[in-house]
Parts: structure tokens; sequence; C-alpha cells
């Protein structure tokens, strides 16, 4: 268990729809970030927040976009979903802004129809 | 960016070490080495990570060459529990922000 936690486990819904995943990092970790892994793209890096800001971003579609709390947990919304956006999405933490311990949580699976 | 190169899979004996090699020829002096795993569909965990000298924890030691332009990920005494795709990442960016790229990966077949 990394101490990551992330909602729902798995999400079913129809294309066009928006949806909303969230995360929960390890205690104390103030960075936050976000990856898209499906089946022909293999694992690839969306955003990065650190303690409430954008830090880094990565391969991330105008039809996503994140935010990170006050109390630094994280949601990442998907919107317009296409059928291609279906794919596991892992949240990830870690202490700081350039650490690369970075902890997993254990993904949501999203599947778009 | 430094990329990587690593062989889509390899098998190991049960008991015996793993050598996972990474090509990271174009990686740059301040550029770091890491290594994650990921175990079926769970997170990637971390393994280990390294500049310049050789790096050992209690999961693994890393071995870099010492033209930086390789390394090699040695898994001791590998057991059917560390069979997993083996990502060999090189650090990116600049001024505190990161970047992580995860290419496809060595799949590692440990068997019995």
């Amino acid at each position: 268990d990394s101490g990551v936690t992330q909602t729902p486990k798995h999400l079913i819904t129809a294309t066009g729809q928006r949806v909303t995943l969230r995360c929960s990092p390890r205690s104390g970790d103030l960075s936050v970030y976000w990856y898209q892994q499906s089946l022909d793209q293999g694992l690839q890096f969306l955003i990065q927040y650190y303690n409430g800001e954008e830090r880094a971003k990565g391969n991330i579609l105008e039809r996503f976009s994140a935010q990170q709390f006050p109390d630094l947990h994280s949601e990442l919304n998907l919107s317009s979903l296409e059928l291609g956006d279906s794919a596991l999405y892992f949240c990830a933490s870690s202490v700081d802004r350039i650490s690369y311990e970075q902890y997993f949580g254990p993904g949501t699976r999203l599947t778009v129809t | 960016d430094a990329k990587t190169t690593q062989p889509p899979s390899m098998d190991c004996a049960e008991g015996r070490a793993a050598n996972l090699p990474c090509n990271h020829s174009t990686i740059s002096g301040n550029e770091y080495v890491y290594w994650y795993r990921q175990i079926h569909s769970q997170g990637p965990q971390y393994i280990i990570h390294g500049l310049k000298n050789n790096e050992t924890n209690e999961m693994a030691s890393l071995i870099i060459t010492e033209d930086r332009k390789s390394s090699t990920l040695i898994l001791p005494h590998a057991t059917l529990r560390d069979t997993a795709v083996y990502y060999c990442i090189v650090r990116v960016g600049d001024g505190g922000y990161q970047k992580v790229t995860f290419g496809t990966g060595t799949k590692l077949q440990v068997i019995p």
C-alpha cells in the first residue's frame, strides 16, 4: 500500500460525458502527478501540481483539467469524453516538487462506451 | 530530453540474478537514472535511482557505466513476485519542474 488513494476504482461512462477522478496523496506529500496509461501508448505523464500550483505539464489534452486543493487532494476532470480516453489513470505523490520517488495510487480504470 | 532504450522482454530463473539493461546514450551531466516497475495493472513502484555512482538498496542494485550512457538494474535473487514491467527513466526538466516519460519498459518474466 503506497498510501495514495484514488477514487473511484472503476468508471464506465458514455462518449461526450464528463467525469472527475479524485486523488489523495500520502500524508505530508506536497506534489501530485497524474498519468494516463492506455494499451497503445504506455504510461504518459499528464500534469503535476505542487502545493496547489501547477508545476509541469505533459501530454494533457485541452479537454482535461486538474487542480489541487488546499488540503492537497487533487482532482482530474475529463470532459467531452471520447472512446480513446478509455485508460487507466494513475495519481502519484512525492514529498517535494522535484522528487522522483513518486508513490503511485492503485489507479482508476475509465471505460468510455 | 534523454531517451532510454530497453529490451522489450527478458526471462530469468527464480533465485538467479536478473540483470536488466538500459541504454541512455544522450543523457546529460545533471540527469539521473531512475527505475520503476509495474506489476500487472497496479501503480508503478519506485525501485532505485542514481547519478554516477553505483547504488544499492533493499530491492536492487543499480550499475551505471563510467560514461553514463547505459545502466543495469540488478535484482540479486529474483522471485516470482518480481515478474513485472521494469521502466528505466531519465530525469528531464529544469527549474524545479519535472516531466517524467515512461517508455515501453522491459517485461521481466521470472520462471520457476
